[in-house]
């Protein structure tokens, strides 16, 4: 069974503030993680995935393995970063779970002035 | 392209009624996801189709809800009767699923926001 939990349902920081989301997660297979950004008035939108390794928005997150985690960070946060932030979870390409993901229960991050 | 489609917007209906959620993926797109968002659990997902054909529904709620995709451009999502816990927002995606060109995103809609009183 995939699952992943979101244990902070609402998070507040001050502008260049450093700030993480966390993302914790269960899949007795090889996962691929992913974190999806809702903008107030926007669409669900994929925000970055882990296996690109990239770096959006400056936001990063790592994969780890060992914890099964995969926490989005953010060195110096901006008032636009506030948003809904949903971490999800794919079994990838393989399987009758083929395709799908399953997404936390998100996290509201807000970012003051 | 513009976007995933869905209709309506926003549904306000009485206990009991029949509630019936529409959405047109973006063409191209072999697959199509049903989601169900609430404060309480976040985004779940109900059902998703491969290339028009229901492969896990394991998220339905119950037998109120059924899904169909009859062709690679539409779907629906119908709950009947419906009940006041089923108040959300129900949100529709596509995404392009291909062996290794799979890539994880999904392309949302805007979302339905359903209020059962």
């Amino acid at each position: 069974a995939q699952r992943v939990t979101q244990p902070e349902k609402l998070l507040s920081v001050f502008k260049g503030a450093p700030v993480e989301l966390k993302c914790n997660y269960s899949y007795s297979g090889s996962p691929e993680l992913f974190w999806y950004v809702q903008y107030s008035r926007q669409r669900l939108q994929l925000l970055l995935r882990h296996i690109s390794r990239e770096s959006i928005k400056g936001f990063t997150a790592d994969l780890n393995k060992g914890e099964t985690s995969f926490h989005l960070k953010k060195p110096f946060a901006q008032e636009e970063d506030s948003a809904m932030y949903y971490c999800a979870l794919s079994g990838g390409t393989g399987g009758t779970s083929y395709g799908k993901l399953t997404f936390g229960q998100g996290t509201i991050l807000t970012v003051h002035p | 392209d513009a976007g995933v489609i869905q209709s309506p917007r926003h549904e306000v209906t009485e206990m009991g009624q029949e509630v019936t959620l529409r959405c047109k993926p973006i063409s191209g797109h072999n697959s199509l996801f049903w989601y169900r968002q609430t404060m309480m659990r976040g985004l779940e997902l109900l059902i998703y189709f491969n290339n028009n054909v229901p492969i896990d529904d394991s998220g339905m709620p119950e037998d109120r809800f059924s899904a169909k995709m009859p062709n690679a451009s539409f779907s629906t999502l119908k709950i009947q009767p419906s009940e006041p816990r089923d108040s959300a927002v129900y949100f529709c995606a596509s995404s392009f699923l291909r062996g290794a060109e799979y890539t994880g995103e999904l392309f949302f809609g805007e979302g339905s926001r359903l209020t059962v009183l």
